[in-house]
């Protein structure tokens, strides 16, 4: 079985252009989230979708990032415009309990 | 106070050794409990998870409950190089009434041949 695939696994963008993640679930996995990880920190979530609906958004920062999971199934993740700050892993996880199963994860990096 | 919190590290355990990792949470009507690891460049990987006080054994794996000091720890027995990680907290904590999975920073573990 496939595990939860995400793309790409490295990006590198100039500040203020716009950056754009995907994450393919694992088949059945109706729950998907979208984790932020800093440098030695633990992940922090952006978004949780249960189905297409994003239940859990409070932690996503509205002015410049947006997320869409069209179908129930694939989900895209994007930041406009990216700031210095947004540099970060983002992890892409799916579960269908409590129990996460994790993406490879995209390496962002903004100059 | 962090909603999740672990020490940082690095801890150094010598090759054979008990590793022990310990974390705390805020929420005291937290119910599910879990310990990923997390190697250098790579994502977490589930390895254990905890419901009930008490010890929950696998392998060389121990995880330890104590709702009442809001206390989870993960003991790995006979440690081996290929141990050392990042070993990171979360538990499914009560906010603003949802459920909401939360993670502690991380302990850096460094098993020492």
């Amino acid at each position: 079985e496939a595990g939860v695939v995400q793309s790409p696994r490295y990006k590198i963008i100039e500040k203020k252009q716009p950056v754009a993640f995907w994450c393919n679930p694992i088949s059945g996995h109706n729950t998907l989230y979208w984790y932020r990880q800093n440098l030695g920190q633990g992940p922090e979530l952006l978004i949780r979708y249960e189905n297409e609906e994003a239940v859990d958004d409070s932690q996503l920062p509205k002015d410049r990032f947006s997320a869409e999971r069209l179908k129930g199934v694939d989900s895209t993740l994007k930041i406009q415009p990216a700031e210095l700050g947004d540099s970060a892993v983002y992890l892409c996880a799916s579960s269908s309990g409590l129990l996460l199963d994790f993406g490879s994860g995209t390496r962002l990096t903004v100059v | 106070q962090k909603e999740v919190e672990q020490n940082s590290g690095p801890l150094s355990v010598p090759e054979g050794a008990i590793a022990s990792l310990n974390c705390t949470y805020s929420d005291r009507g937290s119910q599910s409990f879990f310990w990923y690891r997390q190697y250098s460049g790579k994502s977490p990987e589930l390895i254990m998870f905890i419901y009930s006080n008490g010890d929950k054994e696998d392998g060389r794996f121990t995880a330890q409950l104590n709702k009442a000091s809001q206390y989870v720890s993960l003991l790995i027995r006979d440690s081996q190089p290929s141990d050392s990680a990042t070993y990171l907290c979360a538990v499914n904590l009560i906010i603003q009434g949802a459920q909401k999975l939360v993670f502690g920073q991380g302990t850096r573990l460094t098993i020492n041949p």
